[in-house]
């Protein structure tokens, strides 16, 4: 099974730094995922991170220790439309497991 | 990236009756499955629907109320039966593809009255 936790909420000036946090434990890990989720639409993929360190791509990085069991997203130059639910989600085979979201509210 | 096509995109139910959900793939693919998202909530796998086979549900989730067809490779449905407004929730079909890819569908909408 797997148990992942994130935070629920935060808010955050137009053009800041935000760090999304997302702590896992699963019996088999085979990645892990973060998704952007505005509110009404399908989750889209931002993400992925199999092997530990730093992934960036353009104002989005993600960070992975398996070791610790922990990942971070970081969003960077915040624009409005940031605004939303981020996912983190682990991959146990051919599945993946979901956190609950955190919720991004971008103000100018 | 798959193009996902899902139907309907909302419905409201009377408590009792059945939903048909349908995903249909512009791509053939080998995984596909379903969840389903509720209120403020983040998303709970319902199954893997598996091409010429049983689907294989998760923890929680059984066959008689979520029965899934997946004919083929670009195609699968999940009904959600006898419903309650407990089901009140959104409900996405996603496909992996490649290694690493997973896509969703843009979800069903379903409020049970």
């Amino acid at each position: 099974g797997q148990n992942i936790d994130q935070p629920t909420e935060m808010t955050a000036t137009e053009g800041a730094i935000v760090q999304i946090n997302c702590t896992y434990q699963t019996s088999g890990f085979n990645g892990l995922f973060w998704y952007q989720q505005h509110a009404g639409e399908a989750p889209t993929f931002l993400s992925y991170n199999v092997l530990d360190g730093l992934e960036e791509k353009g104002r989005f990085s993600s960070f992975l220790s398996r070791s610790k069991g922990y990942s971070y997203l970081l969003l960077k130059e915040l624009q409005m439309k940031d605004s939303a639910s981020y996912l983190c989600a682990v991959r146990e085979g051919n599945r993946l497991a979901f956190g609950k979201g955190n919720q991004v509210v971008v103000i100018p | 990236s798959a193009v996902i096509s899902q139907k309907p995109s909302r419905d409201i139910c009377q408590r009792g009756t059945s939903l048909t959900i349908q995903c249909q793939v512009d791509s053939q693919v080998t995984m596909m499955f379903w969840y389903r998202q509720q209120p403020g909530q983040s998303l709970t796998l319902i199954a893997t629907a598996n091409q010429g086979s049983e689907a294989t549900y998760e923890s929680g989730f059984v066959i008689d109320k979520f029965p899934i067809s997946r004919p083929n490779l670009t195609f699968s449905t999940l009904t959600v039966s006898n419903m309650s407004p407990e089901d009140s929730s959104i409900y996405l079909c996603s496909v992996r593809e490649g290694t690493n890819g997973y896509t969703f569908g843009s979800g069903t909408r379903l409020t049970v009255v």
